[in-house]
């Protein structure tokens, strides 16, 4: 899988949006990118992934950049329960390769 | 939604025994579900893909003798640390993909177990 750079941490105030970075220039035309996080002591949970198009869900927004290097996950209005470990992971192939999870960012918020 | 479930959550151990901690699938049936283990303020490390009906495939430096993974079923799959040592004590979590979400849907993933060997 290609190689994924994010910030080690990143802090936000309750209420505010968060917009998390993730570099990944080495990728390639059929690499999606998915965004997972993981809460203290629980296994990761999907966020939202995309191809080129920007992504809306319930939970965030995904912003690809044109060239597609680098991308951002946006967070609206960061919550308390928002704090968590977020990873940006490029998945390859078919449904069933693994995602290989780099060390992504400490999201901390603050009240 | 699809949800994958792991049992015991936590487990303690004294060193020499052998634990072994279960993945289901609660909805969904899934043919290959994925084994990582996470050690404290660590990334996930991903162990060995489990294929129901067939081997599973170890990770490069993951022993196959010492963590034992059968996926007898659609929906179980489980992975037995043998001979435990307290260098085993880890996180482990599972997880599946639902075919019926299409080929690059999203990986549920498994509560995870904590164990410690003692």
């Amino acid at each position: 899988d290609a190689k994924t750079t994010q910030p080690n941490s990143m802090e936000s105030n309750e209420e505010e949006p968060v917009h998390l970075p993730c570099n990944h220039s080495t990728i390639s035309g059929t690499d999606y990118i998915h965004w997972y996080r993981q809460l203290p002591s629980q296994g990761p949970e999907y966020v939202i992934h995309g191809l080129t198009s920007n992504v809306n869900n319930r939970m965030a927004s995904l912003a690809i950049a044109e060239d597609r290097k680098s991308s951002t996950l946006i967070l609206h209005r960061a919550t308390l329960r928002d704090a968590a470990v977020y990873y940006c992971i490029l998945r390859v192939g078919s449904g069933n390769t693994p995602l290989v999870f780099g060390k992504g960012t400490r999201l901390s918020v603050i009240a | 939604g699809a949800v994958v479930s792991q049992h015991p959550s936590w487990v303690i151990c004294k060193s020499g025994t052998s634990v072994k901690i279960e993945c289901r699938s609660l909805d969904f049936q899934a043919t290959t579900m994925f084994w990582y283990r996470q050690f404290p303020k660590q990334s996930l490390m991903l162990m060995a893909t489990s294929n129901e009906g067939s081997k599973a495939t170890y990770e490069q430096g993951v022993e196959k003798d010492k963590f034992l993974i059968n996926h007898a079923s659609l929906t179980l799959s489980t992975l037995t640390v043998t001979s435990a040592h307290p260098e085993d004590s880890s996180f482990y979590i599972c997880s599946a993909r639902d075919p019926g979400q299409g080929w690059n849907g999203e990986l549920f993933f498994g509560e995870g177990s904590r164990l410690t060997v003692l």
